[in-house]
């Protein structure tokens, strides 16, 4: 089984809103990950946990707000967001950190009015 | 800094009319290089992982190589169904994916 989940599907926020992404996965993969993909681009890393810590964090705002409460779950806390923050997040996790390849998630798609 | 090309942008073909997409890289210590099928809408769906300069991967119509600058993603006879963006990633010693723009590719009738 490959499969990430993420929640919810579809997200409409104001700007003042606080709301959570959901991911999880149960390949008992240790790597988990955040991306943020705008229309017709590419993925863009955000935050990478490896063992439930965080490992990397790409300069993103600190209106995000990553979470890994065990090595299944990963939360994306979102406060006070901007309209530009509008897109597709995706969740994905592999193995290990180094070498294996990231299985995605269907992704939450956001809308911030 | 890993750097990932992709060509063309966007490719249409008819059903049954093979071809090949490109994808030229520059990587600090090659750990992997990985396709991605993605539909809109929706995530990367895994297809395959080389490793090694002369590695080859099949899968139904699509057949990933490697060599020391540049994957190729050939897709024979393709169908309607595989119309998709396909995405190259590498990964180098900085552990982390770089992808490329991706190519969109569609399959007509």
């Amino acid at each position: 089984d490959t499969e990430v989940t993420q929640t919810p599907k579809h997200l409409v926020m104001g700007m003042t809103n606080k709301k959570s992404l959901k991911c999880e996965q149960h390949m008992g993969h240790r790597a988990m990950y955040w991306y943020k993909q705008k229309a017709k681009k590419p993925p863009e890393l955000m935050f990478v946990y490896s063992y439930e810590k965080l490992s990397i964090n790409e300069s993103v705002p600190s209106r995000f707000s990553p979470e890994c409460p065990n090595s299944s779950l990963l939360n994306l806390h979102l406060h006070a967001l901007q309209p530009e923050d509008s897109a597709l997040y995706l969740c994905a996790s592999s193995h290990e950190i180094r070498d294996r390849e990231q299985y995605f998630g269907p992704g939450t798609r956001l809308t911030v009015t | 800094e890993d750097q990932v090309t992709q060509s063309p942008e966007a490719l249409r073909l008819q059903e049954g009319e093979s071809s090949s997409l490109n994808c030229s890289y520059t990587v600090s210590g090659l750990r992997g290089l990985f396709w991605y099928r993605q539909d809109p809408g929706k995530g990367p769906e895994f297809l395959f992982t080389l490793y090694s300069a002369g590695e080859e991967k099949e899968k139904e119509r699509l057949k990933a190589t490697l060599t020391k600058k540049e994957s190729f993603l050939h897709i024979t006879a393709p169908k309607p169904e595989d119309s998709a963006t396909y995405l190259c990633a590498v990964t180098g010693t900085a552990s982390k994916l770089t992808f490329g723009t991706g190519t969109r590719l569609q399959v007509t009738l």
